[in-house]
């Protein structure tokens, strides 16, 4: 389906744990990025991309790793994940040629132990 | 990017128009204005944009001031199903450092019938 989807969508682990939360996008999109949001707050940014192997840091990068081998997909890694690292994750992405509004999935729950 | 700055929180009564108004004082001549808004933990769904005349779409529209200091996004009959956060963003368009867009917390909205 055309779009951009996020896996898993909910995922428990333990402290200390690697886990990938898995974004795909089907648009061809140029730019993509990790936001984390926790309980009762706003977005934060934690990595974006502007192409293919091409990535930055964001607002709260401390912890994850981000790789953009191929345009469509934007995996962000936990190394060894954290309990502050509990949180809704968010992946989305966007165009600068066009409208370059952020199209966002649907969020990946993750609680770390 | 230019930071933005919106109240927190705000009330409207179902039927009234409500206006979310959104500070970014720092904003650069080709930066444009988005926003956004996230119904419960759903990912956030853009609303419009615009970079200094006014726009309007059928969800909304969107006032800049001729400075471009801040805007307003109206809705002009609120829902009880518009109860929602509201962000607003700045960012660049048709522009290779498009680069980091963050949110910040945004101002709940909240309807009342």
């Amino acid at each position: 389906d055309a779009g951009i989807t996020q896996s898993p969508r909910y995922k428990i682990t333990e402290t200390g744990r690697q886990v990938t939360l898995m974004c795909h996008q089907t648009w061809s999109h140029s730019y993509m990025f990790w936001y984390r949001q926790d309980l009762g707050h706003g977005l934060r940014l934690i990595y974006y991309s502007a192409a293919a192997d091409i990535t930055d840091k964001g607002e709260v990068p401390d912890g994850y790793v981000v790789s953009r081998s191929k345009t469509e997909n934007f995996p962000l890694t936990l190394e060894s994940a954290t309990r502050s690292q509990t949180s809704v994750y968010f992946c989305a992405s966007s165009e600068y040629r066009t409208t370059g509004e952020l199209f966002f999935g649907e969020g990946s729950r993750l609680t770390v132990l | 990017d230019a930071k933005t700055t919106q109240p927190p929180s705000m009330d409207c009564a179902e039927g009234r128009a409500a206006n979310l108004p959104c500070n970014h004082s720092t904003i650069s001549g080709n930066e444009y204005v988005y926003w956004y808004r996230q119904i419960h933990s759903q990912g956030p769904q853009y609303i419009i944009h615009g970079l200094k005349n006014n726009e309007t779409n059928e969800m909304a529209s969107l006032i800049i001031t001729e400075d471009r200091k801040s805007s307003t996004l109206i809705l002009p009959h609120a829902t009880l199903r518009d109860t929602a956060v509201y962000y607003c963003i700045v960012r660049l368009l048709y522009n290779t450092n498009a680069g980091k867009s963050t949110f910040g917390d945004g101002t709940t909205l909240t309807v009342k019938p």
